[in-house]
């Protein structure tokens, strides 16, 4: 199975912050990457898939880039409603996984 | 609007059985494959299992792989999880969750509210 790395693990930010979260492939999967943000006791929320693309009604402040093993997702001015953990999973074979997750609190 | 509705979960004895039922709606249910996710406690996201529109098609995480079975009615519009010889570690929320695209590549759009299910003496 290819097995997916998140980094870091927690993030503590302010309000306004550029915020930068890392998701490692361990073998290349092209652009096949989405990003979910989850807040607590609520179902995942898809905000980017193929590593790159926005998911209708996601604010443009989130984007997401790279190819075959690492892949970013950035914030680019952290607003008080994206304090959440976010996850990174990919799709290029049947089998799919997810990274561990990125915990961002409020410094 | 879609919605996915799942139910089936509660506290059960390991080595025992249990099913989840997904009731889904708002979209045409036999275009889509269809998945189930879950979440430890505390924990990530784990894909545990997929079905093709047909049930041509299936796959199963190797945690789960011989004692899990999904299956769906497309009369019923309804997925299902057959879990056997349950485990403490299969304690988690189960989450049913609907590809995007009808075909491959499989990440979701929509996903259930969940249910948990507890393995535990």
């Amino acid at each position: 199975d290819i097995q997916m790395t998140q980094s870091p693990s927690t993030l503590s930010a302010s309000v306004g912050d550029r915020v930068t979260i890392t998701c490692r492939a361990s073998q290349s999967i092209s652009s096949w990457l989405a990003w979910y943000q989850q807040k607590p006791g609520k179902a995942p929320k898809l905000l980017i898939y193929k590593a790159s693309s926005l998911e209708s009604g996601v604010p443009s402040r989130f984007s997401g880039s790279g190819s075959g093993t690492e892949f970013t997702l950035t914030i680019s001015s952290l607003q008080p409603d994206d304090f959440a953990t976010y996850y990174c999973q990919q799709y290029n074979s049947y089998s799919l996984t997810f990274g561990g997750g990125t915990k961002v609190e409020i410094k | 609007e879609v919605q996915l509705v799942e139910s089936g979960g509660g506290l059960v004895q390991p080595g025992r059985s249990l099913r989840l039922s997904c009731a889904a709606s708002g979209f045409t249910f036999d275009d889509y494959a269809m998945h189930w996710v879950r979440q430890a406690p505390g924990k990530g996201l784990e894909w545990v299992s997929g079905i093709s529109w047909n049930s041509g098609s299936i796959g199963y995480a190797d945690s789960v792989k011989g004692r899990f079975t999904i299956s769906r009615d497309n009369a019923k519009n309804s997925l299902y999880l057959q879990m056997n010889s349950l485990r403490a570690e299969d304690t988690a929320l189960y989450y049913c969750a609907k590809p995007a695209s009808r075909g491959r590549p499989y990440y979701f759009d929509y996903w259930g509210q969940g249910t948990l299910v507890t393995v535990s003496s």
